[in-house]
């Protein structure tokens, strides 16, 4: 059974461009959530998806940022014109059900965007 | 509100004992521990609900004790495979969805 896959694993920018990060959950999860690291901190979290629904996305910046997990294909997290600080590590992670309730979250093993 | 993790890095030599403590300074609901290898995916390691209760498998137990707001990773007997930066993550919300994870202990156990 694989497991949450991310792709690409890598990715460098220039300021401005555009940057496009995708998640294939576990197969049988509906349910995805991206988290941001920096060197040296804590996953903080971004956005909770499910199939075609943003349910909760209050750590997302206002800007530049969106989220989407439709019906058929990966979750895609998109930043637009991307700054510098914009580098990060970015990890997705799935649950089969709400998270609330199993408690437990598979991550992928992240996708780092480094802006020139 | 993140949670403070401490002490923030640990050296220990193979069989040695290691405490991590994660305090939060709002009232939670659960606790939950990872682990992440350098350059990998965190892996969950626990779920801590509120009620005080401690669990463990194989030589890692936890305890949360909700008045203190806080939880402690007990880790006993290390081995090298316990290196790796460990997360607590917390909810102050029952079915809140979001963890607020603290920024982690940095453990190194060495032959």
């Amino acid at each position: 059974n694989a497991g949450v896959m991310q792709n690409p694993r890598h990715l460098v920018r220039r300021r401005g461009q555009e940057a496009r990060l995708r998640c294939s959950p576990m197969k049988g999860h509906s349910h995805v959530y991206w988290y941001r690291q920096l060197p040296e901190e804590g996953l903080k979290f971004m956005v909770y998806l499910q199939k075609e629904n943003i349910i909760d996305e209050s750590g997302m910046p206002k800007e530049r940022f969106s989220a989407e997990f439709p019906k058929e294909g990966p979750s895609i997290l998109r930043i637009q014109q991307v700054v510098r600080g914009d580098s990060a590590a970015y990890f997705c992670a799935s649950s089969p059900v709400s998270r609330a309730n199993t408690g437990e979250l598979f991550f992928g093993e992240g996708s780092r965007l480094t802006v020139l | 509100q993140q949670p403070v993790q401490s002490p923030q890095a640990v050296i220990l030599r193979e069989g040695e004992d290691a405490v991590i403590n994660c305090s939060s300074s709002k009232a939670l609901y659960s606790v939950h521990w990872y682990r992440q290898k350098h350059g990998e995916a965190p892996v969950f390691l626990m779920i801590l609900l509120k009620g005080g209760e401690q669990k463990g498998h194989d030589k890692i137990s936890a305890s949360f004790n909700e008045k203190k707001q806080q939880s402690s990773l007990y880790l006993t007997a290390s081995q090298l495979s316990y290196s790796g930066t460990y997360f607590c993550g917390t909810e102050t919300q029952g079915g809140s969805e979001k963890l607020v994870f603290g920024k982690g202990m940095k453990l190194t156990v060495n032959p």
